[in-house]
C-alpha cells in the first residue's frame, strides 16, 4: 500500500463547478497535511495546510481533514480553466511524503 | 528576486559524467532537500538537510551526494550519470512554524537530460 494514495485523474469538471480531490494516507502519526498545485513543468506551489480535524477555507478553496479515516480532500469552488493543473498532497509527522498528484482539468 | 533558485535550470549531459546541482536560498531557513520528479512517480525525496552539520539520505539516495557548504545552500551531485536519472529536480525550503509545522517552499526546478 503506498504511504499517500491520489487518484490520478484527469478529473475534468466544468467552468463554475466544484472540483473535489481526494487523498488517503496510510501513516497514522501523520500531523500535517498539506495541498500543492503544479503547472506543467513548472514547481509545486503550496495552496492550502491543515492539521485539525474539520474544514479550513481560503478563498475558493477548502481542505478538509477527517484523521479518524485518514482521509483528507481539496474543494475548488467556482472552477476556473487556469485551475488546470495537477494537484498534489502531502503529510508529514517530519518529512513530507507526496502522493503522486491528480491531474485537474476545467473545461471552459 | 526568488527566494529559492536552482543552477542550472536546464542540463543535458552524457552517461558516466559528474554533474552538479545547486540550490541557493534567501528565506532564512535551516531545511533544506532535494527532491526528484518523474512522470507517474511524484516527488521523491533524495536527501535533506535540518542544518548546516546536518545531511540525511531520502528514500532514493543511491547514486546522489549532497553538499550544505551554508545555511543557505545545499548542491546535489550525480557522481556518474546514467539515463535514468534523466528527471526533474527540485530542491525546497522550509523552517518549523508554530507547534513544530514546517511548510516547504520549492525552487523552480532542474530539468536533467542523461543521454
Amino acid at each position: 500500500q503506498k504511504e499517500v494514495e491520489q487518484n490520478s485523474g484527469p478529473l475534468s469538471v466544468p467552468e463554475g463547478a466544484i472540483a473535489s480531490l481526494n487523498c488517503t494516507y496510510s501513516d497514522r502519526v501523520s500531523q500535517s497535511f498539506f495541498w500543492y498545485r503544479q503547472y506543467s513543468g513548472k514547481s509545486p506551489e503550496l495552496i492550502m495546510s491543515i492539521y485539525s480535524n474539520g474544514d479550513k477555507e481560503d478563498g475558493r478553496f477548502t481542505a478538509q481533514l477527517n484523521k479518524a479515516s485518514q482521509y483528507v480532500s481539496l474543494l475548488i469552488r467556482d472552477s476556473q480553466p487556469s485551475d488546470s493543473a495537477t494537484y498534489l498532497c502531502a503529510v508529514s509527522p517530519l518529512k513530507y511524503i507526496f502522493g503522486t498528484g491528480t491531474r485537474l482539468k476545467v473545461l471552459a | 528576486d526568488a527566494d529559492v533558485t536552482q543552477t542550472p535550470r536546464n542540463r543535458i549531459t552524457k552517461t558516466g559524467k559528474r554533474i552538479m546541482l545547486e540550490c541557493s536560498q534567501t528565506k532564512g531557513h535551516d531545511r533544506m532537500y532535494w527532491y526528484r520528479q518523474d512522470p507517474g512517480l511524484g516527488l521523491r525525496l533524495i536527501y535533506y538537510s535540518f542544518d548546516v552539520k546536518d545531511i540525511n539520505k531520502g528514500e532514493i539516495s543511491d547514486g546522489y551526494s549532497v553538499s550544505r557548504q551554508a545555511q543557505a545552500k545545499f548542491s546535489l551531485s550525480l557522481e556518474s550519470a546514467i539515463p535514468n536519472q534523466t528527471a526533474l529536480y527540485f530542491c525546497a525550503t522550509s523552517s518549523p512554524g508554530t507547534g513544530g509545522i514546517d511548510t516547504q517552499y520549492f525552487g523552480p526546478g532542474t530539468r536533467l537530460t542523461v543521454l
